[in-house]
């Protein structure tokens, strides 16, 4: 089983329209969190990171939060535009050493249409 | 955008083929990584190398072999290749081989074995 489960899978919405990605996480114990944007063609870019501490962070229209208690993360983007068209992937990291400590989800692909 | 470049974008090759997938990265990173993606299935870490050394190997066939002559570049050399290979194939770098610092990848290679 993945130790970081997303959702929806994918998700339609209008232009202008807010939304809201799901990252549900066990894995523990954990050091950090990253969204990343995935454009069609494109590798991975980094969004947002937080640590344990932290509960919210921003990146212009998108919005991370955390929940460390229940490992809830959600993604948060206002005013959508169709640039973001994507799929975002959550990205957990445990605080052992190594590159095996990365954990990803599967991602939610997002369409915005006119 | 160009920090970590990647070649060919594109490749279709016959299972008896031998290819190889080339990476550069101009950020001065220390680590860089090959993943595999494929639909709906997270990303799979396959090498990590740390200042020229390979660090990580997570039972990757041996029909995939890596080369990383310095530490701008990466190679994944490939031979004898099966269908369910099919996939696209990311490289990323990182400042240091932590595991948790952002990566940064490069746009992928799509493969398609036939």
């Amino acid at each position: 089983k993945n130790q970081v489960e997303q959702s929806p899978q994918s998700l339609i919405i209008l232009e202008g329209k807010n939304c809201t990605l799901q990252c549900n996480y066990t894995v523990s114990p954990f050091s950090n969190l990253r969204w990343y944007k995935q454009d069609t063609g494109r590798g991975p870019v980094s969004l947002t990171i937080m640590t344990f501490s932290e509960n919210t962070k921003s990146n212009g229209r998108y919005t991370a939060t955390l929940d460390a208690d229940t490992k809830q993360s959600s993604l948060h983007i206002t005013a959508s535009q169709l640039s973001d068209s994507a799929s975002y992937i959550c990205v957990v990291s445990a605080p052992v050493g190594g590159a095996n400590n990365l954990f990803f989800g599967t991602g939610t692909r997002l369409t915005v249409i006119p | 955008e160009t920090g970590v470049t990647q070649t060919p974008r594109h490749l279709v090759m016959g299972m008896t083929n031998k290819k190889s997938l080339k990476c550069e990265q101009h950020l001065g990173h220390n680590a860089m990584y090959w993943y595999k993606q494929s639909a709906k299935k997270p990303l799979e870490l396959m090498f990590v190398y740390s200042l020229e050394e390979r660090v990580e190997n997570n039972s990757v066939p041996s029909r995939f072999s890596p080369e990383c002559p310095n530490s701008s570049h990466l190679f994944l050399h490939l031979h004898t290749l099966q269908p369910e290979d099919s996939a696209l194939y990311l490289c990323a770098s990182s400042q240091d081989f932590s595991g948790g610092e952002t990566q940064y990848f490069g746009p992928g290679t799509r493969l398609l074995v036939l």
